[in-house]
């Protein structure tokens, strides 16, 4: 089946530690994104990658970091530097032009 | 500023009615606008795509307007169900096809 996969579902974290979160997609798809979602607010972006090997900040960058070495993965790492890291995380691809984005089922993270 | 606006209170209806939520924006210029279901504790299912130029556009009970001059999609379900419960995002074009701003969504409650 094509899609996009996030994992864990659910990833608690003590303060101070770094945790990377990982996205998957099969759908040959250049764009990947990584957004936060919190309760009431919209969808933020953090990252996002056109094409391997390059990525561009979103409105939201300061305290996470990622990484696109493969076209078919784009994990996030939520560094301790982020001030507020408990959030619901979503994973998104694009295949191009003025295309629709497929979303991950996300990653709830917990700062403990 | 840049601003998404949608209706923040959630909307109830009776099943068979049909259910207008509304999506308002400022200062932006979007090429397209997307609408978006997402369902508690999963990522966005996109449901309608409508560009600039055009506008309505119609998708089986779903209708979504766009008036450029007004800055104002509106999204339309009719003959709603209690399956179509669910918050609803819109999120605009920006920055090309590259990025999508996303409203904070209406929650649709539609009652038997």
């Amino acid at each position: 089946d094509g899609g996009i996969t996030q994992s864990p579902k659910y990833l608690f974290r003590k303060e101070g530690q770094n945790v990377t979160l990982s996205c998957e997609q099969n759908l040959n798809h250049d764009a990947m994104y990584w957004y936060r979602q919190d309760p009431g607010q919209g969808l933020r972006l953090i990252y996002y990658s056109q094409i391997v090997n390059d990525f561009q900040k979103g409105d939201i960058a300061e305290g996470y970091s990622v990484s696109r070495e493969k076209k078919e993965s784009f994990p996030l790492t939520v560094t301790s530097a982020q001030k507020n890291p408990t959030a619901f995380y979503l994973c998104a691809s694009r295949a191009g032009g003025p295309d629709t984005q497929y979303f991950g089922p996300g990653t709830r993270l917990t700062v403990l | 500023s840049q601003k998404i606006e949608q209706n923040s209170e959630a909307l109830n209806i009776q099943e068979g009615k049909t259910a207008t939520l509304t999506c308002n924006y400022t200062n932006y210029s979007p090429a397209y606008l997307q609408w978006y279901r997402q369902d508690p504790g999963r990522g966005p299912v996109f449901l309608l795509l409508i560009r600039e130029n055009e506008k309505e556009k119609r998708k089986e009970r779903l209708k979504v307007t766009f008036d450029t001059t007004l800055k104002q999609s509106l999204f339309h379900i009719t003959a709603s169900q209690p399956a179509d419960s669910a918050t609803y995002l819109c999120a605009l074009a920006t920055g090309g096809y590259n990025k999508l701003i996303f409203g904070a969504g209406t929650r649709l409650a539609v009652h038997p």
